[in-house]
């Protein structure tokens, strides 16, 4: 059984920064790619970035580029989030979700609970 | 950037009832489009795949369809676990986006 498990969310002060990740386990992680999508709290779907099964491929939306990184541990079998310059509109639930496919440009059939990141003062 | 919008934002429906939910994307592509379902507190559930390939497990009362720019999810009998907030998702090309969200609640 495929299961994803956030872990490092909380509360964090504008400018700041936090490290998510996101331990995988029912399935080949390296066959897969990963993929990070969050949610504002009553608001809609965004995703943030995506990463390939080996890893040597990664993606960022409009609003992260530059401030976030996505990587890999695939012994580990874990992917994280390095969230840096937190703004207030980066508040919301962070999802991890596994991919259809080994490259990033896919959609995603298994995802995690969330983790929630809040930043504010 | 795709833009994918969603159409009605709500919809009110009743047990038994056929609902199609529409997504239009802003420019032209092919199939590489997804549905899914999200309920309050929940992570979404996919539904559908590749317009139209249907998601492990998920109940054949889901369909969907098209191509190009306009996308539809079709609920053939709603049933009472179907009222939820559903959402499309392009995966086409970068940024990788999500509509609007349909919510579908109880007429």
């Amino acid at each position: 059984e495929v299961h994803l498990l956030e872990s490092g969310g909380g509360l964090v002060q504008p400018g700041g920064s936090l490290r998510l990740s996101c331990a995988a386990s029912g399935f080949i992680f390296n066959d897969y790619a990963m993929t990070w999508v969050r949610q504002a709290p009553g608001k809609g779907l965004e995703w943030v970035s995506g990463i390939s099964g080996s890893g040597a491929s990664t993606y960022y939306g409009d609003s992260v580029n530059g401030r976030f990184t996505i990587s890999r541990d695939n012994s580990k079998k874990t992917v994280h989030l390095e969230m840096n310059s937190l703004r207030a509109e980066d508040t919301g639930f962070y999802y991890c979700a596994k991919g259809l496919m080994v490259g990033p440009r896919t959609s995603f059939d298994y995802w995690g609970q969330g983790t929630l990141v809040t930043v504010s003062s | 950037d795709i833009q994918m919008t969603q159409s009605p934002s709500t919809l009110s429906a009743s047990v038994g009832d056929r609902v199609t939910l529409t997504c239009r994307a802003s420019s032209i592509f092919s199939t590489w489009v997804a549905w899914f379902q999200q309920k309050p507190g929940k992570a979404p559930r996919l539904l559908i795949y590749k317009a139209s390939t249907l998601g492990s497990g998920v109940p054949s009362r889901f369909s969907g369809s098209g191509s190009g720019t306009e996308f539809t999810l079709t609920i053939s009998s709603l049933q009472p676990d179907d009222f939820a907030t559903y959402f499309c998702q392009q995966y086409n090309s970068y940024p990788l986006t999500f509509g609007g969200g349909t919510k579908v609640q109880i007429k």
